[in-house]
């Protein structure tokens, strides 16, 4: 059973648009949540997280937003920029585990 | 400052034979992770460790053994190595646990592992 969905596995979008990227999460016991950025033959990168205690958090042009009640977050990229094409892993933690459990990804591409 | 390196990048194994990657971390971090990927599945921890000499298993443990002996070191082996194995494996390392409060796995650029 996967606690973490990203259900769209891709998502083209316009360069200078908004992409909007989105994440479901089933476990209540999730109080801190991360986005991730994979290039190709890379390892994936830190992008910005959230803790359970914020519904927003923004970092430049990337915002995300957190719905608890929902047990949805989603990540905005205002504005879209060719060089952000890639993988975006949404991923979760809390309680006491050291885990962090990651979505499936959504492959974003930008086009000029 | 190499950050998180993985070795091999790239193996090819038969079905049965044994192989070792190694993870190895210049950053102090006391917690470091294996994860494997593959398509439509994400990334899925396969184990972890919260310090020298400890392991744990993560969500997809089976057919894999892992040493963490010394602190910078991460190992994971696979005894004998079977097709469901074929898979990009990916090393990182955290200061903090799980990945919470500065929210940074450093992870290394992935070992591509075929079994035939």
């Amino acid at each position: 059973d996967q606690q973490v969905k990203q259900n769209s596995p891709s998502l083209s979008v316009q360069e200078g648009r908004i992409s909007i990227l989105n994440c479901d999460y089933t476990n209540s016991m999730f109080d801190y949540f991360l986005w991730y950025k994979k290039y190709p033959a890379e390892g994936p990168t830190f992008l910005i997280s959230i803790s359970s205690i914020k519904d927003k958090n923004e970092d430049g042009r990337f915002t995300v937003f957190l719905n608890k009640s929902a047990k949805h977050l989603s990540l905005h990229i205002v504005p879209s920029q060719p060089g952000d094409s890639a993988v975006y892993f949404c991923a979760a933690s809390g309680g006491s585990s050291y885990k962090l459990i990651f979505g499936s990804g959504t492959r974003l591409l930008v086009r000029p | 400052n190499a950050g998180v390196t993985q070795t091999p990048k790239f193996r090819v194994l038969k079905t049965g034979q044994s192989m070792t990657l190694l993870c190895a971390q210049d950053m102090n971090h006391e917690y470091m992770y294996w994860y494997r990927q593959d398509p439509g599945m994400g990334l899925r921890l396969i184990h972890y460790s919260v310090g020298e000499g400890t392991t744990a298993k993560g969500e997809v443990p089976d057919g894999y053994n892992v040493s963490r002996l010394k602190k910078q070191n991460f190992l994971l082996g696979l005894e004998s190595a079977a097709p469901s194995q074929t898979s990009v494996y990916f090393c990182a390392s955290s200061y903090h646990p799980g990945g919470a409060g500065t929210g940074e796995l450093f992870f290394g650029e992935g070992s591509r592992l075929t079994v035939l």
